[in-house]
C-alpha cells in the first residue's frame, strides 16, 4: 500500500538559512509525488510535483525537490528561507492508474522561522 | 487558473442539524472532486472521491449516510454533514482534478465546521 513518512514533526530554522524537509514514500511502481504548503486556517497550495523525467524538480517560491528512487525519498529544499515560509508542509504520493486515483498525505512538518 | 472555492469558509451549527458545504471549480471543469477532513495539527484524511454524475466512493470508515456527497455538475460538489454532532467538528477541505492538468489536485481554502 502507498504511504508517506515525514519524520520531522516540527523544524525551526533561522531566516536566511537553508532548509531541507524530509519525505520518504512507499509505493510499488513509479510514484507521483507532491509537496503542498498550508498556512494556518487555509487550504493547500501546490509547491511542486514529480511525475517523470528530471529528478530535480523546481517549484514556486524558490523551492525544489529531488526524487531519489534508491532512497525512496523526495526531500524538499530551499537555499534561503524567508519569514513568510513559516507554514505546514505536506508531502504526498498519488497514483493515477484508474478512476480510483487518490493522494495519500504524509503527517506534515511544521516549519517555524527564527528571526 | 485552476481555482477552487469553498462556501462557507466557516460555520457553527447546533447538534442534530445538517450542514451543507459547497466546493466549486471556478475556471475549469472538474472531472473528479475529493473531500478531505483535517483535525487540528494533523494531516488530511481522504473521506471520499466523487466523479460528476456518479455516486461517490467513500474511504473505509467513512459513513456515507452521514456525509452525503453530490457532484451534480462539472464545477460543483457538495458535502452535507447530516445530524451533526460535536465530534464532526473539523476542517473540511475539497480538491478538484481536471482542467489543463488532469494529474494534479487543486485545493479549496477549506471550511471550518463547529458543532455545538
Amino acid at each position: 500500500a502507498q504511504s508517506v513518512t515525514q519524520p520531522d514533526i516540527h523544524i525551526t530554522v533561522s531566516e536566511g538559512a537553508s532548509l531541507e524537509l524530509r519525505c520518504n514514500y512507499s509505493y510499488g511502481a513509479t510514484p507521483y509525488l507532491f509537496w503542498y504548503v498550508q498556512s494556518p486556517g487555509q487550504g493547500l497550495q501546490l509547491l511542486l510535483k514529480y511525475f517523470s523525467g528530471d529528478t530535480l524538480v523546481q517549484g514556486i517560491k524558490g523551492f525544489e525537490a529531488e526524487f531519489k528512487r534508491s532512497q525512496s525519498s523526495f526531500n524538499l529544499r530551499k537555499p534561503s528561507v524567508h519569514w513568510s515560509d513559516a507554514a505546514e508542509y505536506f508531502c504526498a504520493v498519488g497514483a493515477w492508474a484508474s478512476s480510483a486515483s487518490k493522494i495519500i498525505f504524509g503527517s506534515g512538518t511544521r516549519l517555524s522561522i527564527r528571526p | 487558473g485552476a481555482v477552487v472555492s469553498q462556501h462557507p469558509s466557516w460555520v457553527i451549527c447546533k447538534s442534530g442539524t445538517s450542514v451543507k458545504i459547497e466546493c466549486r471549480s471556478l475556471d475549469f471543469q472538474a472531472t473528479t472532486m475529493f473531500w478531505y477532513r483535517q483535525f487540528p495539527k494533523q494531516s488530511l484524511m481522504l473521506m471520499a472521491t466523487s466523479n460528476e454524475g456518479s455516486k461517490a466512493t467513500y474511504e473505509q470508515g467513512v459513513e456515507k449516510d452521514k456525509f452525503l456527497i453530490n457532484h451534480a455538475s462539472l464545477t460543483l460538489s457538495t458535502l452535507t454533514v447530516t445530524s451533526a454532532h460535536p465530534e464532526d467538528s473539523s476542517f473540511y477541505i475539497c480538491s478538484a482534478k481536471g482542467g489543463l492538468s488532469t494529474d494534479t489536485q487543486y485545493f479549496g481554502p477549506g471550511t471550518r465546521l463547529t458543532v455545538l
